[in-house]
């Protein structure tokens, strides 16, 4: 079957680094997304990994190991404002994005 | 990027109405529009794939028959939730993607039903 895993929740100091992780399990891929999402609101793009490699853009970084069905989202010089849940969405051979639970992320002063 | 625009933001009814849900692609064509349904403290779940012209293709376990979506135009999609109940109430959001696009997906501002 299909699977998005990622964590449930995070805590981070303002300032810091943090990364967070998923993994997938698709039939086929085509690429690996990462949105944010405020509560109440709906998700906003963040990024979109295909190949291989890190990806950076800004203070915010995506990995992505194809062999490994592996993905991670960096988040450096953290602010309070980046206290959302970031959803990782993994795209089949269908064009379907397969999404993962979110992962809360609760930035500290 | 491209604006997708959801109305309304916030609906209230009563418990046996039908409610309708618009998604509109502001500065493109949209041929594919999807409509998720959010439950508190939950991911995305998708409902169905609306595809201009033809029927929409529904995920399983989401009744065809409540859920009535309708992609009549390249920058329109409606859902109308049937016969409205109160396990009915969620936060419904649509997305588009430009057909020339790497696939990103562009998110509505979400609509939050609450039904009486």
């Amino acid at each position: 079957g299909q699977n998005i895993d990622q964590p449930t929740e995070m805590t981070a100091t303002e300032g810091a680094i943090v990364q967070i992780n998923c993994t997938y399990q698709t039939s086929g891929f085509n690429g690996l997304f990462w949105y944010q999402q405020h509560a109440g609101e709906a998700p906003t793009f963040l990024s979109y990994n295909v190949l291989d490699g890190l990806e950076e853009k800004g203070r915010f970084s995506s990995f992505l190991s194809r062999s490994k069905g592996y993905s991670y989202l960096l988040l450096k010089e953290l602010q309070m404002k980046d206290s959302a849940s970031y959803l990782c969405a993994a795209m089949d051979s269908n064009y379907q994005l397969i999404w993962g639970a979110g992962t809360k992320l609760i930035i500290k002063p | 990027g491209a604006v997708v625009s959801q109305h309304p933001s916030w609906v209230i009814c009563k418990s046996g109405t039908s409610v309708k849900i618009e998604c509109r692609s502001l500065d493109f064509q949209a041929t594919t529009m999807f409509w998720y349904r959010q439950f508190p403290k939950q991911s995305l779940m998708l409902m169905a794939t609306s595809n201009e012209g033809s029927k929409a293709t529904y995920e399983q376990g989401v009744e065809k028959d409540k859920f009535l979506i309708n992609h009549a135009s390249l920058t329109l999609s409606t859902l109308t939730v049937t016969s409205a109940h109160p396990e009915d109430s969620s936060f419904y959001i649509c997305s588009a993607r430009e057909p020339a696009d790497t696939g990103e997906l562009f998110f509505g501002e979400g609509s939050r039903l609450t039904v009486l």
